[in-house]
């Protein structure tokens, strides 16, 4: 019964380069969200997505990231030019319905921009 | 505004009981959540409570809501070196999507 999955677990980029990070939602699970987490602080939210639609990307800065959750595959969060700002913990959560429901976090992907 | 608040740090002896608090925003929120994040590991679900409960049960851990006041604890009886970890609450507000965490209170037990 595999839980939400996400890799790389670790992640290095040199500055300008692209991150891909992924994340395979429990199976069943249609309900997707992306956190991220700077070190010694809580969890700010990024954005929201169901199967093929961007619900809720206001957490997200509107430059250099991007989110995509197809039909087929696992949802892919995409920072472009990577900046050492940029470095962090990104969490991945997914839910079985649109409230009322639980998320189920996954290990996260901890992106070092060097 | 949004914020679910929580004291940053709680120190205990090994077998004491814990007592992590929070308020939370939203009167109409319908679910509680408690999460616990240990070192390099993502957020665990621990128990939640539905805002017509006072109490939840649940072996060591006990949670109280208290709606009128908006708080929301969660107890720890017997506390053990491996309950050392970041413990989060978090809502999520009636009718949406939205999940607000707390900024996490981080548990330290001294054996």
């Amino acid at each position: 019964n595999a839980g939400v999955m996400q890799n790389p677990r670790h992640l290095v980029r040199r500055r300008g380069q692209e991150a891909r990070l992924r994340c395979s939602p429990v199976k069943g699970h249609s309900h997707v969200y992306w956190y991220r987490q700077l070190p010694e602080e809580g969890l700010k939210f990024m954005v929201y997505l169901q199967k093929e639609n961007i619900i809720d990307e206001s957490g997200m800065p509107k430059e250099r990231f991007s989110a995509e959750f197809p039909k087929e595959g696992p949802s892919i969060l995409r920072i472009q030019q990577v900046v050492r700002g940029d470095s962090a913990a990104y969490f991945c959560a997914s839910s079985l319905g649109a409230y009322n429901s639980p998320l189920h976090f996954g290990n996260g992907t901890r992106l070092t921009v060097t | 505004g949004e914020d679910v608040e929580q004291s940053l740090f709680l120190s205990v002896r090994e077998g004491d009981s814990s007592v992590i608090n929070c308020t939370y925003t939203d009167s109409s929120s319908t679910y509680l959540y408690w999460y616990k994040q240990e070192p390099g590991a993502g957020l665990q679900l621990l128990t939640y409570i539905f805002s017509n409960m006072d109490m939840k049960q649940d072996q060591r851990l006990t949670v109280l809501l208290n709606k009128k006041d908006k708080h929301l604890s969660l107890r720890i009886a017997d506390t053990q070196t491996g309950d050392s970890a970041i413990y989060f609450c978090a809502e999520n507000v009636a009718g949406t999507y939205k999940y607000i965490f707390g900024t996490g209170t981080r548990l330290k037990v001294l054996a």
